[in-house]
């Protein structure tokens, strides 16, 4: 098993430009978070989905947008890339409810 | 609100001893579930250890065991007999069991295990 798989590794973008940061999981796990992590910082809930076709808001969701039209994938759209969007990006996934996340190794996005 | 407080940014500690690093959270929820995961520098996140709210039993993991104070709403992490891999980030979590069971994290304690 892959486990949580997050492409690309490293990405710098324009002030305005758009992008898609990628992931997928090979657990067949219904939920799926993703995360952002600003330097110095805990990791804060962008969008969570408990199954395909199913997404919701986190704590800080302004200028992102999700999708989960397969339990395995689960894209973070950026539009308008902000210099505050500046962070790493994580994805996650669990089984269910009430149990660990499992982690993917992260995307480190820049916007200058 | 639910904050995560872990007062001490760095530490260090010598290889083959132990170190405690602390966490105090806050949550009006009675049902939770506190987690401590580490980042090393390769970033990614691995859970260390989970401690569930309701158990009164501290948990345990090989060299890794908590101090779960519920009242108090503190829960520490004791790493024994620490070696060189055990250098990275950790930070203390927690999951209320409701809603999306994201997990809300701490700012982290970045530890230094010296030869």
């Amino acid at each position: 098993n892959a486990g949580v798989t997050q492409t690309p590794k490293f990405r710098i973008l324009k002030i305005g430009q758009s992008m898609t940061l990628q992931c997928t999981q090979d657990m067949n796990h219904n939920y799926m978070y993703w995360y952002r992590q600003d330097p110095g910082m805990g990791l804060k809930l962008i969008y969570y989905s408990v199954g395909a076709g199913i997404t919701d808001k986190g704590e800080v969701p302004n200028g992102y947008n999700v999708s989960r039209s397969t339990t395995e994938d689960f894209p973070l759209r950026l539009e308008l890339a902000a210099p505050s969007q500046t962070s790493v990006y994580f994805c996650a996934s669990s089984p269910r409810l009430a149990y660990e996340q499992y982690f993917g190794p992260g995307t480190r996005l820049t916007v200058t | 609100a639910q904050t995560v407080t872990q007062s001490q940014p760095e530490m260090s500690v010598q290889e083959a001893e132990t170190v405690t690093l602390s966490c105090t959270y806050d949550t009006s929820e009675s049902n939770y579930y506190l987690f401590w995961y580490k980042q090393p520098p390769s970033r990614q996140m691995i859970l260390v250890i989970r401690q569930e709210a309701y158990k009164q039993q501290n948990a345990t993991e090989n060299r890794f065991s908590v101090n779960f104070q519920k009242a108090a709403k503190s829960f520490s992490l004791k790493i024994s007999d620490s070696q060189l891999g055990d250098t990275a980030m950790y930070f203390c979590a927690f999951m209320i069991l409701t809603g999306a069971n994201n997990l809300f994290f701490g700012t982290g304690t970045r530890l230094t295990v010296i030869p």
